[in-house]
């Protein structure tokens, strides 16, 4: 689902330490999904996708799990860095009444690297 | 390849003015989008194009808001009159074809409105 209000949830890990960003999406429908990587004042940047079909993919340090039964999907980065300090996005890819495809974002979460 | 462009990067105006965007996809992409980003939210579409025709315009705010893009090429996102709730990024996106799942979307870095 969509964040209200100003307020990001956050999540503070020690530099090198493991991370787990976690989301919950909204349509049972959608095949696609996408993790974005937002830094301040910069459009979100494509971390790691995973379709319907599959339940876990892995990129260089990032996993993505998605979970359809409860529609949850998690993002794991690896050994943190201080250049992994962003808001993440997770979004959902589905077809619209309209036909199209349309991009869907979920609740941000502000991670922070902690030197 | 170059990115998606957009421009101005930062505009500061009084509500009731009237503001205008400006995005330059990626060379060769047919499907452009344009979204709202409020502070502390996600990304929310408001209008997609294929070429310079209209997909989907659900979640545009017609009554004050326009967007249009000819030439299927580069779009202009309109803004008369600005109300204080339009303070937001405005980011455009854009896609080789419909079908992000096949293609991709690639996003501009956004022009940060603010309405005082």
């Amino acid at each position: 689902g969509e964040s209200v209000g100003l307020h990001l949830p956050t999540l503070s890990v020690q530099e090198g330490d493991n991370s787990i960003i976690n989301c919950a999406y909204s349509n049972s429908a959608s095949d696609y999904f996408i993790w974005y990587k937002q830094e301040s004042g910069k459009g979100p940047q494509f971390i790691i996708d995973i379709r319907s079909n599959m339940d876990k993919r892995q990129g260089q340090r990032v996993t993505v799990l998605l979970n359809k039964t409860v529609k949850h999907l998690s993002l794991q980065i690896a050994a943190t860095q201080p250049g992994d300090s962003a808001v993440y996005f997770c979004a959902e890819n589905s077809r619209s009444n309209f036909g199209n495809e349309k991009l869907t974002f979920g609740t941000g979460t502000r991670l922070t690297i902690i030197p | 390849e170059a990115g998606v462009a957009q421009s101005p990067r930062y505009k500061i105006i009084e509500k009731r003015q009237s503001v205008a965007f400006w995005c330059n996809p990626i060379s060769g992409h047919a499907t452009l989008y344009w979204y709202q980003q409020i502070l502390g939210q996600g990304p929310k579409l408001l209008i997609q194009f294929q070429n310079n025709g209209v997909v989907d315009d659900s979640q545009l705010p017609k009554d004050r808001f326009s967007a249009e893009r000819l030439k299927g090429v580069d779009s202009t996102l309109k803004i008369q009159p600005a109300k204080l709730e339009d303070s937001a990024v405005y980011l455009c996106a854009s896609s080789l074809a419909p079908g992000g799942d096949i293609y991709g979307y690639t996003f501009g870095s956004g022009t940060r409105l603010t309405v005082v």
